[in-house]
């Protein structure tokens, strides 16, 4: 069965610092991953990575997919309080149903 | 644009009660998905409507079902509630047929009693 594995599940940092998120999966082949931001109820769309090694960027955010590793990274740098949120890593298949598998989300915690 | 609307927004209910939710999907989107959203579970696929068909069901019980109108608003009831049932549903709409661009609706919370 499709698996999507986020790391870590939780993160406390200060201000300023940069992360790292981290997302694998297990998805023999898949039309797109995706990275959400969840903040209190909608999950608001990051990224889409379709291609290996072709980062994106949106400010202080990145993020790049590795199909041979089976991994992605989100990245954001000069963390401010507002980056505190769940972090939805998702994988769109091409087989089987026509679904987002989640995984379980990373907690992002920015202190002041 | 308006965004994707869920109503009602809170949702208290008792055991063995039966309960309707709706998704007004943003205009033009005909592709209307659902998610249950519980703590220990994260994000589990419900089912997948486009253009009033139900394309892809995910691995819950017969209990939990739904609908999409010719409008595209699409619907989903839980029968007979369980206290597990409790969680966030939330609705996801795309304009195109493979789930690209999605955009998710706030949600509704509901509690089971």
């Amino acid at each position: 069965e499709d698996k999507v594995v986020q790391s870590p599940l939780s993160l406390v940092v200060h201000e300023g610092d940069t992360v790292t998120l981290n997302c694998s999966y297990e998805v023999t082949n898949f039309r797109s991953l995706l990275w959400y931001k969840q903040e209190k109820k909608a999950p608001t769309f990051l990224f889409m990575l379709t291609s290996s090694g072709i980062e994106k960027k949106s400010g202080r955010l990145s993020s790049i997919l590795d199909k041979k590793e089976l991994f992605s990274i989100l990245n954001i740098t000069a963390t401010q309080t507002g980056d505190s949120a769940v972090y939805l890593c998702a994988v769109y298949p091409i087989q089987g149903a026509q679904k987002l598998v989640f995984g379980q989300g990373t907690r992002l915690t920015i202190n002041p | 644009k308006a965004g994707v609307t869920q109503t009602p927004r809170y949702l208290i209910k008792t055991r063995g009660q039966q309960v309707t939710l709706s998704c007004s999907p943003i205009s033009g989107h005909r592709s209307v998905s659902w998610y249950q959203q519980t703590p220990g579970q994260g994000l589990q696929f419900l089912f997948e409507y486009f253009s009033e068909t139900q394309r892809n069901k995910g691995n819950f019980p017969g209990r939990f079902s739904g609908r999409q109108f010719s409008n595209s608003r699409s619907e989903m009831n839980v029968s007979t509630l369980e206290l597990g049932d409790s969680a966030l549903y939330l609705c996801a709409s795309s304009l195109e047929d493979r789930g690209y661009g999605y955009t998710f609706g706030s949600g509704t919370r509901l509690t089971v009693v």
